[in-house]
């Protein structure tokens, strides 16, 4: 069983698209993120929701919506895509309190705009 | 603001040699501190953590890592390396005012056969 799904694993489009990125949990977490990897492998943490509320909103254009319909799902979806957001996109799920807050990862989407 | 430190941005060392990849951390109270290793086109694998108790943390595949608050460090160690282990690895402190978990830079760890 995966524990953090996204789909798809690759995505490429063109300027100006609009797309989404479908990330899933089934370990129960009540907290789930997104972050971008840029092409030097630095992550950076772009938004966070615990049970399905907004906690994290870094500064991201508003191009970038998450959406959570429940907490075991966070979606993202970004309008007008741009050159500059080709990046890997990675979903990830943690318990936000407790002594097991260690955060799970999906396998990541690589998005490319061409 | 909280944040950690990875100084070497490429570490390399020849199988059944020792490992260190270092990590310093900079936060205000307690850290919860996290080691992840990325393989190639695959997403983060946790390794390990330290919360509280004992300062040295045993985690998977053999890796364990220091908490020293003396020098605010929490460096990765395996005695004996494989080429295998091979990869980038992250260290990674959660704030525990906003739960960001803040990632460091990155070390990429070479293991020569």
């Amino acid at each position: 069983d995966t524990a953090v799904s996204q789909t798809p694993k690759y995505l490429v489009t063109q300027m100006g698209n609009d797309k989404s990125i479908k990330c899933e949990q089934n370990l129960g977490h009540d907290t789930m993120y997104w972050y971008k990897q840029d092409s030097k492998k630095f992550l950076k943490i772009m938004f966070s929701y615990n049970n399905k509320e907004l906690i994290i909103n870094e500064t991201v254009p508003n191009r970038f919506s998450p959406k959570s319909p429940d907490k075991a799902h966070l979606n993202l979806h970004i309008n007008s895509l741009e050159l500059g957001d080709s990046a890997v996109y990675f979903c990830a799920s943690s318990h936000r309190q407790g002594k097991n807050t260690e955060a799970f990862f999906g396998q990541g989407t690589r998005l490319t705009v061409v | 603001a909280q944040s950690v430190a990875q100084p070497e941005d490429q570490v390399n060392v020849a199988e059944g040699n020792p490992l260190t990849v270092k990590c310093t951390y900079s936060v205000s109270g307690n850290p919860y501190l996290f080691w992840y290793v990325q393989y190639p086109n695959r997403g983060l694998q946790f390794l390990l953590k330290y919360i509280t108790g004992d300062n040295l943390v045993k985690g998977s595949y053999g890796f364990e890592a220091e908490f020293n608050k003396s020098q605010t460090s929490f460096h990765l160690k395996k005695p004996s390396a494989l080429v295998s282990d091979s990869a980038l690895y992250f260290c990674a402190v959660r704030d525990k005012n906003t739960d960001k978990l803040i990632f460091g830079t990155g070390t990429r760890l070479q293991v020569f056969p």
